[in-house]
């Protein structure tokens, strides 16, 4: 089977730090886009960041709500993507979801991205 | 940052019934909208790509239509698996932005 996993969440104090684990089975991250989303409770889905394979240069974004706090790297040789994240704040609880990006076509033959493999998320708790 | 404006926030509607919710963007995404489903505890899944492709498994009753700044989905036959969280989606441009939701709900 396919899938993604998420672990490493849990609760952690304001201004703490947790870094989350996503890991693959059944395929390998070498070549995958891997996004970051997260869902606070009750709420909607808000992409927080992510890194390019390593063929297209490895390289991360980020929502502007968090950079300069989280940092999503990858270790090759375990196949596995972290999200680093410190300074945490109460609005940072949420589920957080790694996903894969892949490219498909449009009617016109143009790339776009979308989201077709997720994790089932892990909750992080930032509170006192 | 593009913002994606999703209506109606919520609905209820009925078994077999022709529903569509719109996504408005602020600025032209050429194609680049994807339409996720979300049931309760679950990670979304996919639903269209591309503003109208349909992934494989993805039943037909789905589809999607739009281009530029307005996009609608639209399920043909409501079924009772349908009833969940819809979100569109814009991968035009970094940083990627989701619309607010669309629950639908039993009528």
């Amino acid at each position: 089977e396919v899938k993604l996993v998420e672990s490493g969440g849990g609760l952690v104090k304001p201004g703490g730090s947790l870094r989350l684990s996503c890991a693959a089975s059944g395929i390998s991250l070498f070549h995958g886009w891997v996004n970051w989303v997260r869902q606070a409770p009750g709420k909607g889905l808000e992409w927080v960041g992510r890194i390019k394979s390593i063929p297209d240069g490895g390289t991360t974004d980020y929502a502007s709500p968090v950079k300069d706090r989280f940092t999503i790297s990858r270790d090759a040789s375990r196949d596995t993507l972290y999200l680093e994240m410190k300074s945490l704040k109460s609005d940072d609880t949420a589920v957080y979801y790694c996903c894969r990006a892949v490219q498909g076509v449009d009617d016109y033959g143009e790339g776009v991205w979308h989201f077709d493999l997720w994790g089932r998320g892990t909750l992080v708790t930032v509170s006192s | 940052d593009i913002q994606m404006t999703q209506s109606p926030s919520s609905l209820s509607a009925s078994i077999g019934d022709r529903i569509t919710i719109t996504c408005r963007a602020s600025q032209s995404l050429s194609r680049s909208l994807n339409w996720y489903q979300q049931k309760p505890g679950q990670a979304p899944n996919v639903l269209i790509y591309a503003a109208s492709r349909l992934p494989t498994g993805v039943p037909s009753r789905f589809s999607g239509s739009g281009s530029g700044t307005d996009f609608t989905l639209t399920i043909s036959s409501l079924q009772p698996e349908d009833f969940a969280t819809y979100y569109c989606q814009q991968t035009y441009s970094t940083p990627l932005t989701f619309g607010g939701g669309t629950k639908v709900e039993i009528k």
